[in-house]
């Protein structure tokens, strides 16, 4: 029963490279969702799936690309890493895309830039 | 602006008594509220939701509280214990659109 499982758990980069992180759920959720944390800023969306086939912006996507590669998972792609974009990563699915549907959540990304 | 603001500073309370967080907002029309708990080095946990025309709902140990025309959340947890020591999260979401806009987070240390 794995939930959401994303890799790698770690990753060091240098400003320039490209890299993508995966997620994976295995729940049958029809939307998926990228955040970044970072401290004192809380949780902030960068892409959401609201179902398989559509991806839309969030509050945050400069930089970033999302590929939802069918129903199960939805990649994140990075072209040219920057030192902003040094944060957690977090991946999240729900049933439907809507505000009373709860999220659940993968353990996360923690990628630095140098 | 918008804004969702909860407890600045770290919360300590003895084990056994009430641990009370808040999210205040400002700028957002949520027709959800939910509450989430965050450990160290996880993703977040889904707790709790909330709809606007609920004053509280409740689960076992915990309680929220959802007051739209104050724009605040109250979360509580009664008879604490050093287990329930985590960050806790709330996040609004709205009737349209499908985003979730999250707090920083309130850090709860439960002391023994």
């Amino acid at each position: 029963n794995a939930g959401v499982t994303q890799t790698p758990k770690f990753q060091v980069l240098k400003t320039g490279q490209s890299m993508t992180l995966q997620c994976a759920q295995d729940m049958n959720h029809n939307s998926m969702y990228w955040y970044r944390q970072d401290p004192g800023m809380g949780l902030r969306l960068i892409y959401y799936s609201a179902s398989e086939g559509t991806t839309d912006k969030g509050e945050v996507p400069n930089g970033y690309n999302v590929s939802r590669l069918n129903k199960r998972e939805f990649s994140l792609r990075l072209e040219s890493a920057a030192p902003s974009q040094t944060s957690v990563y977090f991946c999240a699915s729900s049933e439907r895309d809507r505000g009373n549907q709860p999220q659940h959540f993968g353990d996360g990304t923690r990628l630095s830039i140098l | 602006s918008q804004k969702i603001e909860q407890n600045s500073e770290a919360l300590n309370i003895q084990e056994g008594k009430t641990a009370t967080l808040t999210c205040n907002y400002t700028n957002y029309s949520p027709a959800y509220l939910q509450w989430y708990r965050q450990d160290p080095g996880r993703g977040p946990v889904f707790l709790l939701l909330i709809r606007e025309n609920e004053k509280e709902k409740r689960k076992e140990r915990l309680k929220v509280t959802f007051d739209t025309t104050l724009k605040q959340s109250l979360f509580h947890i009664t008879a604490s214990q050093p287990a329930d020591s985590a960050t806790y999260l709330c996040a609004l979401g709205e009737n349209t659109g499908n985003q979730f806009y999250f707090g920083t987070g309130t850090s709860l240390t439960v002391i023994p």
